[in-house]
């Protein structure tokens, strides 16, 4: 079964930076796009940012464009979030997760997640 | 990138019938068929119900169907059970409205389906 483990959350001042960690295993990581997705406490589900099979191509929702970076190492099966200028708003438990499938649109295994606070 | 539009409750009997909607736009819904489902209980990661407007991955109950008609796509749950009152979120592919085009997604509102 696929597995996806997120590290990296902690408390970090407004301005701060902090760097998240998703460990694949479990399926060959490096045919699949990746994705992270946010939800804020008590609030919905926010698409992040996504990125290629091979770290090529890269997209961001407006709200972190400019700050937020997605990459991979498929070497050692990981997907990173570097997020920058980090803002209250940012503050959510953040998930990583795999496509459908080879080439799928649309988001089929997620990770359970690690929670980002950012606060003074 | 709005979000789109769920109704943010509905609910129904043991053993009825449910539909939840998902409002988009001719850039999101209406103009890809790349919508999927997720359920999320209380604490948890979401969890794939249907792709692909309504392709049902392996393990997930025939009870859970996806349609889509123009900019809306519809979530059915038949012979509704006490373990599917949970928060259900729809995803869409969609392009993104700056100037590069690039290719994004974006996740209904959410909607609480209690089971009553």
């Amino acid at each position: 079964e696929v597995q996806l483990m997120e590290s990296g959350g902690g408390l970090v001042q407004p301005g701060g930076s902090l760097r998240l960690s998703c460990a694949a295993s479990r399926f060959t990581f490096s045919n699949y796009w990746m994705h992270w997705v946010r939800q804020a406490p008590g609030k919905g589900l926010v698409w992040v940012s996504r990125i290629n099979s091979d770290g090529s191509r890269t997209s961001y929702a407006d709200s972190v464009k400019g700050r937020f970076t997605i990459s991979r190492d498929n070497a050692e099966n990981t997907l990173f979030l570097q997020m920058n200028s980090l803002r209250a708003e940012d503050t959510a438990v953040y998930y990583c997760a795999r496509a459908i499938s080879v080439g799928g649109e649309g988001i089929g295994y997620w990770g359970q997640g690690t929670l980002v606070s950012v606060s003074s | 990138q709005s979000a789109l539009t769920q109704p943010a409750s509905v609910s129904g009997s043991p053993g009825q019938s449910i539909t939840v909607s998902c409002i988009g736009t001719s850039s999101d819904v209406g103009g890809y068929n790349y919508v999927s489902w997720y359920q999320q209980h209380p604490g948890k990661a979401p969890k794939l119900l249907i792709y692909d407007v309504s392709e049902r991955p392996s393990g997930v109950s025939n009870r859970f169907s996806g349609s889509k008609s123009g900019n809306t796509a519809s979530l059915t749950i038949s012979g509704l059970q006490a373990e599917d009152e949970a928060d259900y979120y729809c995803n869409s592919y969609t392009t993104s409205s700056t100037y590069d085009r690039s290719s994004t997604h974006v996740f209904g509102t959410g909607t609480k389906v209690t089971v009553l």
